[in-house]
Order: C-alpha cells, then structure tokens, then sequence
C-alpha cells in the first residue's frame, strides 16, 4: 500500500512568509508525528496527533509554528514569519492503532528560508 | 532525563568487513527500541524494533541488534557490509504511555561510509 506522503517536497522561501508543509499518513494510521532535521542533527519532536487531537506540542519551537490534522488523516503544518533558523527537512511520520510506537516515515520537505 | 546516544558520528569500514554501530539509551520506563536507516534525500525507512522478549531481533537487509538492559545498550550489527549500506544509521527509543502512543526520541545518527 502507499506509504506517508509530504509535499512539497522542496520549498524555498523568503524569510518573513508563511509557508504551509503537508503530510499524508499512511490510511488507517491514527497517530501522527512531525520531525524536524536540521543539517548535523538528529530529529528533533516537534507535535503529535492522536486523531485530530494533539495531546503533545511540546516540540514546537515557538508560536509562530501551529499544526492541524482534519478528518484524522491529513495533517498540515504552518510556519509563520518564517526565520532562516526555521531551514531544516520536516519529516513526518504515522503510526497504527494499538501499535507499539512503530513509526513509519515520509520523504520530508526541505525548507530553505532565504 | 529520556536520551539517546550514538557515541560514533561517522564510521567507515571495507566492503565485506563487518559492522557494529553503537546506541545507548536512556529512559525510565520499559524501552522500546529502534534502529532506522536513512539513504540521502530519503525518509527514514524502519531495519529493526525490539519491544520485549528475545533480546536479539533480527531485521531488514541482514541487519541485527542485540539489547543489553544491563548496559542500556541497543547496539545495531551487521556481519558483512555491502556498498549499498552506506547511509545515516539513527537509533531511537519510545515507549507506552498508559496505552497512548509518544514520539520517538532520536540519537543523533551515525554516518557510515563504505570503501571498496
């Protein structure tokens, strides 16, 4: 079956905009996490989605970062203001129901703030 | 504090040779453990999970790994490396959460090179 999904899968901005990253989970998956990985790091949490709920965003880095997931699948990610530091490949992954915390990846979006 | 570590940043080794890449974990409850693998410009794609019983979990493309409560350990092994190994090797290690799924913590990676 199709695994998770992101687009874009390269995004280049200017700093100050917004920009909006998307993930498709793998169907039926109910969880879903967003990663970011800058370059020289490991990944780095940044919320998760039971459902459409995040129970933990914890990871976001600051308010100008918001995330939403509708109908428990699809799952978009905003930044605001975009700053160069924001620069990283976002993952996000997903996982089954009554899993073990077995997650499966997407491809990333590079994001590139100018 | 929950926390992964993979003391290796880069590692090379000969094609054939054998390969041990090293994890160490911190965490307060009962850990599940991973090792992923991810090739350049590439999601992560999931080598091998242990969640409870045997200690030695067998994985994708001839991997291995061995878990060591007594040392916190989840070293990842492999007997004969091929070219096509080469990628970033990342160990992570989540858990249960009163039936609620968390994120995943990641070590930082480890890089492994091949030379012919």
């Amino acid at each position: 079956g199709a695994g998770v999904s992101q687009s874009p899968s390269n995004k280049v901005t200017e700093k100050g905009k917004d920009v909006e990253l998307r993930c498709d989970p793998i169907s039926g998956h109910t969880a879903l996490y967003w990663y970011r990985q800058s370059l020289g790091q490991g990944l780095e949490f940044l919320i998760y989605f039971q459902g459409n709920s995040a129970p933990d965003k914890s990871g976001l880095p600051s308010d100008r970062f918001s995330a939403e997931r509708t109908g428990g699948s699809v799952s978009t990610l905003t930044i605001q203001r975009t700053q160069q530091e924001d620069s990283a490949v976002y993952l996000c992954a997903s996982s089954p129901p009554r899993g073990l915390g077995e997650q499966f990846f997407g491809p990333g979006t590079r994001l590139t703030v100018l | 504090a929950q926390s992964v570590t993979q003391p290796d940043i880069h590692i090379t080794v000969s094609e054939g040779a054998s390969l041990e890449l090293r994890c160490n974990y911190s965490y307060g409850a009962t850990p599940y453990l991973f090792w992923y693998v991810q090739s350049p410009g590439q999601g992560l794609q999931l080598l091998l999970k242990y969640f409870s019983g045997d200690t030695l979990v067998q994985g994708i493309k001839g991997f291995e790994a061995e878990f060591k409560r007594s040392q916190s350990s989840f070293n990842l092994r492999k007997p004969s490396v091929h070219w096509s190994d080469a990628a970033e090797y990342f160990c992570a290690v989540g858990g249960n959460y009163g039936g609620s799924q968390g994120n995943l913590i990641f070590g930082k990676g480890t890089k492994l090179s091949v030379k012919p």
